[in-house]
C-alpha cells in the first residue's frame, strides 16, 4: 500500500539549533514530494516541493529537504531554528500520473522551538 | 486576491443528522478537493470536483457527497452523521484537474455528538 510516515510526533528544538524533521515513504514509480506546515487555526500551505532535478530543495522561511531515492526519505530540515517555526509539519507525496488533488499525507510532525 | 474560503468555521451537529459545507475556491482557480483531517492525523482525500462533475474520489462512503457550481465554488455533504466524522474538513483549489499547486482554506471544524 503506498504510505507516507512520519516517525516522530513531536520535535523539540532549541532556538538557534538545526532542526531536521523526518519523512519516508512507500510509493511505486518517481512521487512528486511536498512539505505542507499548518499553523494554529489555519489552512495549509506548502513549504517546499520536488519535481524532478537537484536533490536539495529549497523552501519557504530558509527551509530545505533532502530527496535520497535509495533510502524513499525526504527529510525537511532547517540551519537554525526561530521560535515562529512552531507549528505541524506534514510530509506528502503525489503518486504518478495522479491528479494534483490525489495527495497522501503523513500522520503529522509537530514542531516546537523553546526560546 | 481571495484565497480558497470555507464556511462555516465551525459547528456541532448530533448523530445521525446532516450536514453541509462550502467552499469558494481561490480567484482563476476552477478545481475543488475536499479532505477530511482527524484529530492527529494528516489530511486524508475525500474527492475531487472539476467542470461540475466529480472527477477522483477517495475511500469514503456513499454518504459523503458533494457539488460544484458554474461558479467553481463547492459543497460537501454527509449524510447519517456519525460520532466518527467529527474532524476539521478542508477544502483545497487549483488550476486544472491534474495539475497546478493545491492551496488550502482554513477549514471547517465539525464535532458530531
Amino acid at each position: 500500500a503506498q504510505s507516507v510516515a512520519q516517525p516522530e510526533d513531536q520535535v523539540n528544538v532549541a532556538e538557534g539549533n538545526p532542526l531536521t524533521v523526518k519523512c519516508t515513504y512507500s510509493v511505486s514509480g518517481n512521487p512528486y514530494l511536498f512539505w505542507y506546515v499548518q499553523y494554529p487555526n489555519r489552512g495549509l500551505q506548502v513549504l517546499l516541493k520536488y519535481i524532478t532535478g537537484d536533490n536539495l530543495v529549497k523552501g519557504s522561511y530558509g527551509f530545505e529537504a533532502e530527496f535520497n531515492k535509495s533510502q524513499t526519505s525526504f527529510h525537511l530540515k532547517k540551519p537554525s531554528a526561530l521560535v515562529s517555526d512552531s507549528a505541524l509539519y506534514f510530509c506528502a507525496v503525489r503518486l504518478p500520473g495522479s491528479s494534483a488533488s490525489k495527495i497522501i499525507f503523513g500522520s503529522g510532525t509537530r514542531l516546537s522551538i523553546r526560546p | 486576491d481571495a484565497g480558497v474560503t470555507q464556511s462555516p468555521t465551525h459547528l456541532i451537529k448530533t448523530r445521525g443528522q446532516q450536514v453541509t459545507l462550502r467552499c469558494s475556491p481561490k480567484s482563476g482557480h476552477d478545481t475543488v478537493s475536499w479532505y477530511q483531517q482527524a484529530l492527529g492525523q494528516g489530511p486524508q482525500f475525500i474527492f475531487q470536483y472539476y467542470e461540475e462533475e466529480e472527477r477522483q474520489r477517495g475511500n469514503f462512503p456513499d454518504r459523503f457527497s458533494g457539488h460544484q457550481f458554474p461558479n467553481y465554488s463547492s459543497e460537501l455533504n454527509v449524510n447519517a452523521l456519525l460520532l466518527g466524522d467529527s474532524a476539521l474538513y478542508l477544502c483545497a483549489s487549483s488550476l486544472g484537474s491534474n495539475t497546478g499547486e493545491l492551496f488550502f482554506g482554513e477549514g471547517s471544524r465539525l464535532t458530531v455528538l
